[in-house]
């Protein structure tokens, strides 16, 4: 089906360990972000991608990292997990024409949980 | 810097109530704003945006905004609340340039429409 998908839907790991979020779009959009969501705090931008092999820092990029090998991929990896990091993870993409405002399209969500 | 605020953590109205949903923002430069709403255990849906032209914008399943540059605001509006209307709003601002990728969302507002 065409869309935006994330696996897993749900995710418990133990501090320390890595874990790696994926996130696979159809539209072949060339920006993708990645988002955290926490109470209190909305969601705010991890890491964003212009294009293939094209990434930048968002609002609270530490203790993660991204690639972008394919437009159509955008892994999210935690390299040693930590507590703080769980929350409701995000994964939108939208297309480009210039700095055309195009809306985001938001994929189902992550619920990580680090023990 | 970017904002947006969402004054109010919850609001609640009864059905065929109107509603308003707040929010304001700072950016520098002409704002692109947008609405979301996001329904429990779901991804984001977009419901409008606003980018120039008629200060009232009408998005999906009757809702509106109203854009007002002097107050900075930009409102979530709808003449007649639905139950099914209950979920959680987002509003989100980005510049017309310079971080042109970049979204930053508001914390959210919970409504609640009882009968």
């Amino acid at each position: 089906d065409a869309g935006i998908t994330q696996s897993p839907r749900y995710k418990i790991t133990e501090t320390g360990r890595q874990v790696t979020l994926m996130c696979h779009q159809t539209w072949s959009h060339s920006y993708m972000f990645w988002y955290r969501q926490d109470l209190g705090h909305g969601l705010r931008l991890i890491y964003y991608s212009a294009a293939a092999d094209i990434t930048d820092k968002g609002e609270v990029p530490d203790g993660y990292v991204v690639s972008r090998s394919k437009t159509e991929n955008f892994p999210l990896t935690l390299e040693s997990a930590t507590r703080s990091q769980t929350s409701v993870y995000f994964c939108a993409s939208r297309d480009r024409v210039g700095d055309s405002p195009y809306e985001q399209y938001f994929g189902p969500g992550t619920r990580l949980t680090v023990t | 810097a970017q904002s947006v605020a969402q004054p109010e953590d919850q609001v609640n109205v009864a059905e065929g109530n109107p509603l308003t949903v707040k929010c304001t923002y700072s950016v520098s430069g002409n704002p692109y704003l947008f609405w979301y709403v996001q329904y429990p255990n779901r991804g984001l849906q977009f419901l409008l945006k606003y980018i120039t032209g008629d200060n009232l914008v009408k998005g999906s399943y009757g809702f509106e905004a109203e854009f007002n540059k002097s107050q900075t605001s930009f409102h979530l509006k709808k003449p007649s609340a639905l139950v099914s209307d209950s979920a959680l709003y987002f509003c989100a601002v980005r510049a017309d340039t310079g971080t042109a990728s970049k979204l930053t969302f508001g914390t959210g507002t919970r409504l609640q429409v009882t009968l």
